[in-house]
């Protein structure tokens, strides 16, 4: 069965750096999503994105983070100038569909540690 | 907006008896809600979902959650638990008009052989 990949599982960076997370959607997919849970709280959305471009955005997304589909395979989250609050798993989803009632598909998460 | 809340952090169970996660909803649209669950180091796996067809929805592994308007409830049900079901389970709610899920805090289920 087809399944979302993430890369790289765990990262751990020094705050002020950049950081880039990796994901690979289901290849019949057209939406892709990032999420991120901190530590002991919800799971909460970043961004959506479609048609390369983005079709929604939470309020935590801002100038900080950057999203692209840089090839036909990879959709990645760039965290510009880390901070410590930014420690969280970040979870990459993608759908066939972008309604309330498409089923998002979930990779494994990558662990983001900010030092 | 759509706010999910998920009234147990932790449920324990032993095997071989009933499994209930509770959920309530709030949306000011007809919902879709889903539950996933996570085992450890895996991705959020979808074990069913509800978008506005029979209210009772059956999903994998056993597992189904009756939509109850009346009650702004999507329960998670299982008739008997098994030592594979130990996971975190999140109800989840998708939004008319919104491509974001919300998701509730999660359930911790632990079963006791």
């Amino acid at each position: 069965e087809p399944e979302v990949t993430q890369t790289p599982s765990h990262q751990v960076t020094q705050m002020g750096q950049e950081v880039i997370l990796r994901c690979v959607p289901i290849s019949n997919h057209l939406y892709f999503y990032w999420y991120r849970q901190i530590l002991g709280q919800k799971v909460e959305f970043l961004v959506s994105f479609y048609n390369n471009e983005i079709s929604e955005k939470s309020e935590i997304f801002d100038d900080q983070f950057s999203v692209e589909r840089p090839d036909g395979s990879n959709f990645t989250l760039k965290i510009r100038s880390t901070k410590l609050e930014d420690s969280a798993m970040y979870f990459c989803a993608s759908s066939v569909a972008g309604g309330p009632g498409d089923t998002q598909y979930f990779g494994p998460g990558t662990r983001l540690t900010v030092l | 907006a759509q706010s999910v809340t998920q009234l147990d952090s932790h449920v324990s169970v032993s095997e071989g008896t009933p499994v209930l996660l509770r959920c309530n909803y709030s949306s000011s649209y007809s919902p879709s809600l889903f539950w996933y669950v996570q085992h450890p180091n895996k991705g959020l796996q979808l074990l069913l979902k509800y978008t506005s067809a029979a209210t009772l929805v059956k999903g994998i592994n056993g597992f189904e959650a009756e939509f109850k308007k009346s009650e702004t409830s999507f329960h998670l049900t299982k008739p008997s638990a098994h030592m594979s079901d130990a996971a975190e389970y999140f109800c989840v709610g998708g939004d008319t008009g919104r491509r974001a899920l919300t998701f509730g805090s999660g359930t911790r289920l632990q079963v006791q052989p």
